[in-house]
């Protein structure tokens, strides 16, 4: 079993709908979550950062964490067309391990 | 701060030629990490440094692959000889701290191998 599986299956939806991704992981050490986009022909950036579990709100974005499911979800509110790009989840235990990527959501917003 | 820099963008190559990729990571940090990105396998980790000095490549695939970190603004990763399994898009990021500081990618070479 990987450490992190994201189902790296494209996602089209229209223009205000809202875009719901997900991973799941299997290392229960990991506490520090992220999620990162990337625009095609571009190294991924950071869009959103959480410790532990929780819900994190930013914008139309929202990270959650839930810890006793070892599962993560973002969700996108009123899409836009430029929200279209690839998601990836991270993860790690902290101190000197390694951040764990996901595969990568490719995500279209259909004007 | 021009963020993560690296070049050259595009590399087409030759199999059997040797390749060298370059980065210049944020300064301040003293993490550097390259990975290697795939549609088949996503994002794979390479090798990290601390300080200058490599942590972990338990991730570099053969010993065609080596990379270095000179001083604290210039690392390169090289293959020789270059492989057409190779092609891929390399991508160098830095951070201030391994597992819990967030990372910045640069754009990433893009390298093709014939």
């Amino acid at each position: 079993q990987k450490e992190v599986e994201q189902d790296p299956g494209p996602l089209s939806v229209p223009e205000g709908a809202i875009v719901s991704l997900n991973c799941t992981y299997s290392n229960s050490a990991f506490q520090y979550f992220m999620w990162y986009r990337q625009y095609s022909r571009k190294g991924p950036e950071l869009l959103m950062y959480t410790y532990s579990s929780g819900n994190k709100e930013d914008g139309r974005f929202t990270a959650q964490v839930d810890k006793s499911s070892k599962y993560i979800s973002l969700f996108i509110r009123d899409s836009q067309p430029s929200d279209s790009a690839t998601y990836l989840c991270a993860m790690s235990a902290g101190g000197n391990n390694r951040l764990a990527f996901g595969k990568g959501n490719q995500v279209v917003v259909i004007p | 701060d021009a963020g993560v820099i690296q070049s050259p963008r595009h590399e087409v190559t030759e199999m059997g030629q040797e390749v060298t990729l370059r980065c210049k990571p944020i300064s301040g940090h003293d993490y550097l990490f390259w990975y290697r990105q795939t549609m088949m396998r996503g994002l794979e980790l390479l090798i990290y440094f601390n300080n200058n000095v490599p942590i972990d490549d338990s991730g570099m695939p053969e010993d065609r692959f080596s990379a270095k970190m000179p001083n604290a603004s210039f690392s390169t990763l090289k293959i020789q000889p270059s492989e057409p399994r190779d092609s891929a898009v390399y991508f160098c990021a830095s951070s201030l701290g391994a597992g819990y500081s967030p990372l910045h990618f640069g754009n990433g070479t893009r390298l093709t191998v014939t």
